[in-house]
């Protein structure tokens, strides 16, 4: 089975705090990818990384960086945490193909 | 871009009832996905459907890729069905990324 842990299900941070959000895969699979979830507005997506050291902007990158320095684990950052960013975040994981994605947990994140 | 859009928006139903999701998309697409959320956030992919029919359990789906249009069917609905469907479309662009509808929240009552 595919399995895609993130690292917290509940954060709470204070505005201004820089948070990590990690996302670990074990399926060897090439692309990650990390949405977040808002009630009314589905599934955005933020980053997304093809292979080591690789990211591609999303629909919404803005307040939000990445990190993959090993092809299993991908991170995502909030340099400066704001309360809009306060939101379920999803990671996933695929093969290039065919491009089945499998999801962890979930992480809700509130900053306060 | 594409547009994907789900039908209906909302569905509540009896335990033990049948019921038929649907997924319009507006143009071409190299595969469709149909997803389960449930009711603590998790995502489960439940069909990759490019075309054709698949099925598993007491769930199947049917892609009509030349009418741009795919359909999930649960049948005997138990309240574990409960949650979010989601379809999402792969354009075929280089980037991988998905399209999502907005889902179809389904409520199953006992």
């Amino acid at each position: 089975d595919v399995k895609v842990t993130q690292s917290s299900r509940y954060l709470v941070k204070r505005t201004g705090e820089k948070v990590f959000l990690e996302c670990v895969q074990d399926m060897d699979h090439e692309n990650m990818f990390w949405y977040r979830q808002d009630p009314g507005l589905g599934l955005r997506l933020i980053y997304f990384s093809y292979d080591v050291k690789m990211k591609e902007k999303g629909d919404i990158p803005e307040g939000y960086s990445v990190s993959r320095e090993k092809k299993e684990r991908f991170s995502l950052i909030l340099e400066s945490a704001s309360t809009n960013q306060t939101s379920m975040y999803l990671c996933a994981s695929s093969l290039k193909y065919p491009n089945i994605q499998y999801f962890g947990a979930g992480t809700r994140l509130s900053v306060l | 871009g594409i547009q994907v859009e789900q039908s209906p928006p909302d569905l509540i139903l009896q335990e033990g009832a049948n019921s038929t999701l649907r997924c319009n998309f507006s143009d071409s697409v190299n595969n469709l996905q149909w997803f389960h959320q449930n009711p603590w956030g998790q995502l489960i992919n439940l069909f990759y459907i490019p075309s054709g029919t698949k099925q598993n359990g007491r769930l199947s789906a049917t892609t009509v890729a030349t009418e741009r249009y795919s359909l999930l069917y649960i049948s005997s609905s138990q309240t574990t069905d409960s949650g979010v469907y989601f379809c999402a479309v792969d354009p075929g662009r280089s980037n991988y990324q998905l399209i999502w509808g907005a889902g179809t929240k389904l409520i199953i009552k006992p």
